[in-house]
């Protein structure tokens, strides 16, 4: 079964990055993009980008355009995103999704609180 | 961008009873080409991530109960669950995936009246 697990949760102060990475599994990685998607607490969700795990091309929301970097490791079927310049309105749970023509798989949810 | 707004923020519903929630787009999310709108729905529990229920605005993901359908077209959108049961009270999030950034809409409680 089609199957994303997510790293563990994070801390970080102000100004540092965070790197959150989703594993895949039951399925070929390269043939699907991974999404990106955040929700802080009691917010809705908000879509930062995507990622081809097979070109490694990306496309990241305006919003995060210059902080945010999606790459894959392919023989571990791994994705991973970072966000640098971290503020404490960064506070979210992010999410990774297999894409298609929807978000049908998502990953478990990572929590990065960003405080001093 | 493609600015998607749901109505209502949220909706208090009996046990048994319709639930409606709908979606506007800002522009048109009908792909031409196949004739099929890039719009899905979404539903959400506290502490999970969101739960695929419809795509393609009318076709139910496998598994989802058929008291769940979607429909509409080109820019307005509708989500119905016939007999609310007690597993759907959450939240639901329409999303548009005909360009990026694929946003999302603002969300649409629903809760036990």
């Amino acid at each position: 079964q089609v199957q994303l697990v997510q790293s563990g949760a994070e801390v970080k102060k102000p100004g540092a990055s965070v790197k959150v990475s989703c594993k895949a599994s039951g399925y070929t990685f390269t043939s699907y993009d991974i999404n990106w998607v955040r929700q802080a607490t009691g917010q809705g969700l908000e879509w930062m980008g995507w990622m081809n795990p097979n070109s490694g091309n990306t496309g990241y929301a305006q919003k995060f355009q210059g902080r945010v970097t999606m790459t894959r490791n392919t023989s571990i079927s791994t994705a991973y995103m970072e966000l640098s310049s971290l503020r404490s309105e960064d506070t979210a749970v992010y999410y990774c999704a297999r894409a298609s023509v929807n978000l049908g798989y998502w990953g478990q949810g990572t929590l990065v609180t960003v405080s001093s | 961008d493609i600015v998607m707004t749901q109505s209502p923020d949220s909706l208090a519903v009996s046990l048994g009873e319709r639930a409606t929630i709908n979606c506007k787009s800002s522009q048109s999310v009908l792909y031409s080409s196949n004739n099929k709108n890039y719009l899905a729905w979404y539903q959400q529990k506290p502490g999970q991530p969101p739960k695929l229920l419809i795509y393609w605005a009318s076709t139910r993901e496998s598994g989802v109960p058929d008291r769940f359908s979607g429909s509409g077209s080109g820019t307005d959108f509708t989500l119905t669950i016939s007999s609310l049961q007690p597993e759907d009270f959450a939240t639901y999030y329409c999303q548009q995936s005909y360009s990026t950034p694929r946003t999302f809409g603002q969300g649409t409680k629903v809760e036990i009246k």
